[in-house]
């Protein structure tokens, strides 16, 4: 299976800071990859697909770049409603052993 | 609005079944893949299984290939994961989701349940 690790597996910022999470894979996966939010107590919430393409609806202070192994999600002016924890998951072994990141936990 | 519930999460003994529900409403539930993606409390998401539009195509995650099923109806606009001889380890907030896909092999969960909590314990 691909393995995906993100670091750091937590941060702590303040409002207005730029915040940049890493996700890494352990083999190239193109642009097959999706970032989620997790705030505490709900369902995680799509935030950018195929690596950086912003989801419906969501803040543009959230951007995704990167291809082959190495992805990056970034918040440009981190916000208190972010608080959060983010998951990367790569789709290139579709449909099946699909995988997520360890997870990144955000704390204002 | 579109939205997916899932139903039927519970408290069962290690060796015991239990089949989740997960009810999906406006949106054409017959146009789309669908997922089944666990979360262990306090831990990170794991990938459980998918299933294709017309129920041919079903993949699982290897820790449960043989112990769960994943099926649908679409009539019912209903997704389902029969659970058999369940095991402590599969304790967690059971979740679906709906698969979008654009150019292979690139595709996305784009739209969650609020889960629905197993327990395995004696």
């Amino acid at each position: 299976d691909i393995q995906m690790t993100q670091s750091p597996s937590s941060l702590s910022a303040s409002v207005g800071d730029r915040v940049t999470i890493t996700c890494r894979a352990s083999q190239s996966i193109s642009s097959s990859l999706n970032w989620y939010q997790q705030k505490p107590g709900k369902a995680p919430n799509l935030l950018i697909y195929a690596a950086s393409i912003l989801q419906s609806g969501v803040p543009s202070r959230f951007s995704g770049s990167g291809s082959g192994a190495e992805f990056t999600l970034t918040i440009s002016s981190l916000q208190p409603e972010d608080l959060a924890t983010y998951y990367c998951q790569q789709s290139y072994t579709t449909p099946s052993r699909l995988t997520f990141g360890g997870g990144t936990k955000v704390e204002i | 609005e579109e939205q997916l519930v899932e139903s039927g999460g519970a408290l069962v003994q290690p060796g015991g079944s239990l089949r989740l529900s997960c009810a999906a409403s406006g949106f054409t539930f017959s146009n789309y893949w669908m997922t089944w993606v666990r979360q262990v409390p306090g831990k990170g998401l794991e990938w459980v299984a998918n299933i294709k539009q017309v129920g041919s195509e079903k993949y699982y995650v290897d820790s449960v290939e043989g112990r769960f099923t994943v099926s649908r109806d679409n009539a019912k606009d209903s997704l389902y994961l029969q659970m058999n001889s369940l095991r402590a380890e599969d304790t967690a907030v059971y979740y679906c989701a709906r698969i979008l896909s654009g150019r292979p092999p690139n595709n996305w969960f784009d739209l969650w349940g609020q889960g629905t909590l197993v327990t395995v314990s004696s």
